[in-house]
């Protein structure tokens, strides 16, 4: 069964530092795999996907993500954190054999600093 | 353009009543989806439609929750009797044609407090 796993529950980072959230899935075939991000009070935006071709994808509001198939990962990452990027950010997963199906993560909290 | 459009935003009834809840997709997309949101049990999938067809219903909690999707352009998820468990925040998703890779438009949600 496909799961998504993301080890970090909350992160706290200063504004203009660098972010890393992490991301590991359990599925067998090709994933599809979705970064999306909740603010408060808000419904899910999603920030980025990869369903094939370069492992490095791009997004909205300066962020990233690369896929890495040896390591199951799937990780997010933003050179300078805004204030404005404190939010919920989750990580899912996708199978083509079922639809539009998604399996979320639990979720990782972002806090930041001033 | 609309986005997803649920109501009410917020609900808050007595333990034993019936819950009502509405889901307009966006215009066009042929797959919808409801969730639920909790601390305990983070964001889960429901059930989801295609072409107003239930596909997967294998999360609905038990019988006291249903669906229903009489159109393209309307969708209900009914809880009946409603219990405190049952507290949380629903979001209703929509996507073009329901393939595995198609971007989820989410709904900004709606709160349901069950006393």
């Amino acid at each position: 069964a496909q799961s998504v796993t993301q080890p970090d529950i909350h992160i706290t980072v200063s504004e203009g530092a660098s972010l890393e959230l992490r991301c590991n899935y359990s599925y067998g075939a090709t994933p599809y795999l979705f970064w999306y991000v909740q603010s408060p009070g808000q419904g899910l935006q999603l920030l980025l996907k990869y369903f094939s071709g370069d492992t490095l994808v791009q997004g909205i509001k300066g962020f990233e993500a690369e896929f890495k198939r040896s390591q199951s990962s799937f990780n997010l990452r933003k050179p300078s954190v805004h204030w404005s990027d404190a939010a919920e950010y989750f990580c899912a997963v996708g199978a083509g054999n079922q639809g539009g199906k998604l399996i979320f993560g639990q979720g990782t909290e972002l806090s930041v600093k001033p | 353009d609309a986005g997803v459009i649920q109501s009410p935003r917020h609900e808050v009834t007595e333990m034993g009543q019936e819950v009502t809840l509405r889901c307009k997709p966006i215009s066009g997309h042929n797959s919808l989806f409801w969730y639920r949101q909790t601390m305990m049990r983070g964001l889960e999938l429901l059930i989801y439609f295609n072409n107003n067809v239930p596909i997967d219903d294998s999360g609905m909690p038990e019988d006291r929750f249903s669906a229903k999707m009489p159109n393209a352009s309307f969708s209900t998820l009914k809880i009946q009797p409603s219990e405190p468990r049952d507290s949380a925040v629903y979001f209703c998703a929509s996507s073009p044609g329901g393939l595995g890779q198609e971007t989820q438009y989410f709904g900004p949600g709606t709160r349901l407090l069950v006393l």
